[in-house]
C-alpha cells in the first residue's frame, strides 16, 4: 500500500536560514507522481511542485529546490534564505498511475515557522 | 481565473443531523475530489467525481456521499453526524483527470459538531 512519511512534525528557523523538509514514500507502482503542497493558516492547499517517477532531475526554482532520489524513496524540499511568509504547513503527497489514480496520499505535514 | 470555491466556510451542527457542502471547481475543470483533514488522521481522500460519476472512493462509511452536476459543481453530504466528523473538508479540482495532474484546492469548509 502507498504511504508517505514526513518525520519532521515542526521546524523553527530564523529568517534567512536555509531549511530542508524531508519526505519518504512507499509505493509498489512503477509510475507514480510526487507533489509538495503548502497550507497557510487560511486553509487552502497551494500546489508547489510535481515530480514523476522517471524523472530524477532535481530542480531549482527561485528560493525553492527539490531533491528526488528513487534509491532512497525520498523527495526532499529545500527553501533557501527563508522568509516569514514561508511559515505554513508543508505536505508531501503521492499519486499512483495504476493503483490509486488521481487520489492523493498525503504525509502528516511539517509545520514550518520562520521567525524574524 | 477564479479558483475553487467552497461554501459555506464554516458550519456548526449537532450530532445526528445531516449536512451538505458545496464545491465549484475552476472553470473548465471536470474532476472534483474531496478530502477530510483532522488533527488526528491528517488529510484523507473521500472520493472523486468526473463527468457526474464517482471514479474513486476512499475508506469512509456510507454516511459520506457525494454527487456531481452537469456543470461540474459537486456536493458532499454527511448524514447522521458524529463528533468525529468535525474536520476541515477540502475540495480540489483538476484538468484533465489523472494521477499526474496537480490538484487545485479551495479554502475548505470547517465543520464543527456539537
Amino acid at each position: 500500500a502507498q504511504k508517505v512519511t514526513q518525520a519532521q512534525t515542526e521546524i523553527s528557523v530564523v529568517e534567512k536560514e536555509d531549511v530542508t523538509l524531508d519526505c519518504v514514500y512507499e509505493t509498489r507502482d512503477t509510475t507514480y507522481y510526487l507533489f509538495w503542497y503548502k497550507q497557510p493558516p487560511s486553509g487552502e492547499l497551494v500546489f508547489l511542485i510535481r515530480r514523476n517517477s522517471f524523472d530524477e532531475q532535481n530542480e531549482i526554482s527561485g528560493r525553492y529546490s527539490w531533491n528526488f532520489q528513487k534509491s532512497t524513496s525520498s523527495f526532499n524540499f529545500t527553501i533557501t534564505a527563508s522568509q516569514v511568509v514561508d511559515s505554513a504547513v508543508y505536505f508531501c503527497a503521492l499519486s499512483e498511475e495504476e493503483t490509486s489514480g488521481s487520489r492523493l496520499t498525503f504525509g502528516e505535514g511539517t509545520q514550518l515557522t520562520v521567525n524574524p | 481565473k477564479a479558483g475553487v470555491t467552497q461554501t459555506p466556510r464554516y458550519l456548526i451542527k449537532t450530532r445526528g443531523q445531516q449536512v451538505t457542502l458545496s464545491c465549484s471547481p475552476i472553470s473548465g475543470h471536470r474532476s472534483v475530489s474531496w478530502y477530510q483533514q483532522t488533527p488526528g488522521q491528517g488529510l484523507q481522500f473521500l472520493f472523486e467525481y468526473f463527468s457526474e460519476t464517482q471514479r474513486n472512493k476512499g475508506n469512509f462509511p456510507g454516511r459520506f456521499s457525494g454527487r456531481q452536476f452537469s456543470n461540474s459543481r459537486s456536493e458532499m453530504n454527511v448524514s447522521t453526524l458524529e463528533l468525529g466528523d468535525s474536520a476541515l473538508y477540502l475540495c480540489a479540482s483538476s484538468s484533465p483527470r489523472g494521477a499526474n495532474q496537480p490538484q487545485h484546492f479551495g479554502d475548505g469548509t470547517r465543520l464543527s459538531i456539537l
